[in-house]
Parts: C-alpha cells; sequence; structure tokens
C-alpha cells in the first residue's frame, strides 16, 4: 500500500534551518503537501509541490525528487512559534483519496 | 468569513449509541473528507467525497458511513460506536480534489466508553 514516513521529532534552536524529511514507496501520485498543525489545532496548509524541483513561500520551503521518492520542507529563520507538528501528504495515482504521513514534531528552543 | 464547521466539538458516549458529527462548509467546495487523528498515527482518511451523492472509502472507513446530500453538509456517522473509536476527527474541505489546499475544521473529540 500507499504510506509516507517522516521522522517522528526534530529539535533545533531559534534562528537555525531545519528541514523534515518525507519519504515514500509510491510509484504514482499527483504531487506532495505539506500541512502544520500547533497542539490543539486544526492542520493547516503551507506547500504543495506538483513537479520536481523547489517551492519557496516565505521562511518555508519544500523540494520534491520523484526519482529519489522523497520530498522535504525546509524552515529557515526558526522561530519560537514554528514549534509544531508538519505533514507531508500525497494523492495516489488513479485514486482521489488523500494520504497523510505520520507527521514531525518540531520543537524550537531559544 | 470561509470556514469549516464541525459539531460537536467535543461528545462522550456509550459503546453502541448511535451518533453523527455534522460539517458544514460555506466556500462552495466540491471536495469533502473525514479523518481520524490518532497518536502516532497522523491523520487517516475515513471517507472522502467528490461532490453530491458522490462518497468513496478512504483509508479507514470500517465502522463508519458518510452522505452527501447537499454540497456543504458531510455529516460522519457512528452507527455502532465501539471504544477503538475514540479519537479526533476532522472534517476538511478542498476546491476539487486531494491535492488542492485541504482547510480544516476545528475538530471534534470523540470518546466512546
Amino acid at each position: 500500500g500507499q504510506s509516507l514516513e517522516q521522522p517522528s521529532e526534530v529539535t533545533a534552536v531559534e534562528g537555525a534551518i531545519v528541514q523534515i524529511n518525507c519519504t515514500y514507496q509510491t510509484s504514482g501520485f499527483y504531487g506532495l503537501s505539506w500541512y502544520q498543525q500547533h497542539d490543539g489545532g486544526a492542520p493547516t496548509f503551507l506547500s504543495y509541490n506538483a513537479l520536481d524541483g523547489l517551492e519557496e513561500t516565505g521562511r518555508f520551503s519544500s523540494f520534491l525528487s520523484r526519482s529519489d521518492s522523497y520530498g522535504y520542507l525546509l524552515l529557515q529563520e526558526l522561530q519560537m512559534k514554528d514549534s509544531a507538528s508538519y505533514f507531508c501528504a500525497q494523492v495516489p495515482g488513479g485514486y482521489n483519496k488523500l494520504i497523510f504521513g505520520a507527521g514531525t514534531r518540531l520543537a524550537v528552543h531559544p | 468569513e470561509a470556514q469549516v464547521t464541525q459539531n460537536p466539538r467535543y461528545l462522550i458516549t456509550v459503546t453502541g449509541k448511535k451518533l453523527t458529527v455534522t460539517c458544514s462548509q460555506n466556500m462552495n467546495h466540491e471536495y469533502m473528507s473525514w479523518y481520524r487523528q490518532d497518536p502516532g498515527l497522523g491523520l487517516r482518511q475515513i471517507y472522502y467525497s467528490m461532490n453530491v451523492e458522490v462518497t468513496d472509502k478512504g483509508d479507514v472507513p470500517e465502522g463508519y458511513k458518510v452522505s452527501r446530500k447537499e454540497k456543504r453538509n458531510f455529516p460522519l456517522i457512528l452507527e455502532s460506536p465501539s471504544p477503538n473509536q475514540t479519537s479526533l476527527y476532522f472534517c476538511a474541505s478542498s476546491i476539487a480534489s486531494g491535492t488542492d489546499t485541504q482547510y480544516f475544521g476545528p475538530g471534534t473529540r470523540l470518546t466512546v466508553l
């Protein structure tokens, strides 16, 4: 079946750069999305890569490499408010369902 | 204000007592879906709907039912809840598909005793 693998936890300090990886086994899919979820809140959309390469949105960037079966979310100039869980997600080819990774909990320390 | 609403936000019930969690969106979105979130498992899609009267199973549909009689509403029905359905549930909507930006409701925390 389809699955997306993410590290369960990542720790970083304010002002640093952190990369959250997402690897998958799906051979065909429609792109890779990223969502952020703060404790007690609902997930919110961050970024989407339909094609290989880098997408930049402010301090956040997302990258996709279909040939390497992985993507990542890059967070720059980390702030305390970036402490949250981050999920990658994809729609497998031939389907309309949406599959999420288990999520990466990011802790930003002073 | 564009939003997805869910009711109730919190619910404690007992095994076997049928319940419905409502979901409504005011963005004229075609795609709606339900997820459950459990620690360490992320978000798992229960059911999704591409449009009115068009629904399909996600990854964990067992024990759940849905209906899509109107574009804006997508209720989740648990005919006979069991303790393993204790979870945090999210409804979401998007313009047309799973690849579009998903807008999530605030969540419903369900406890089945």
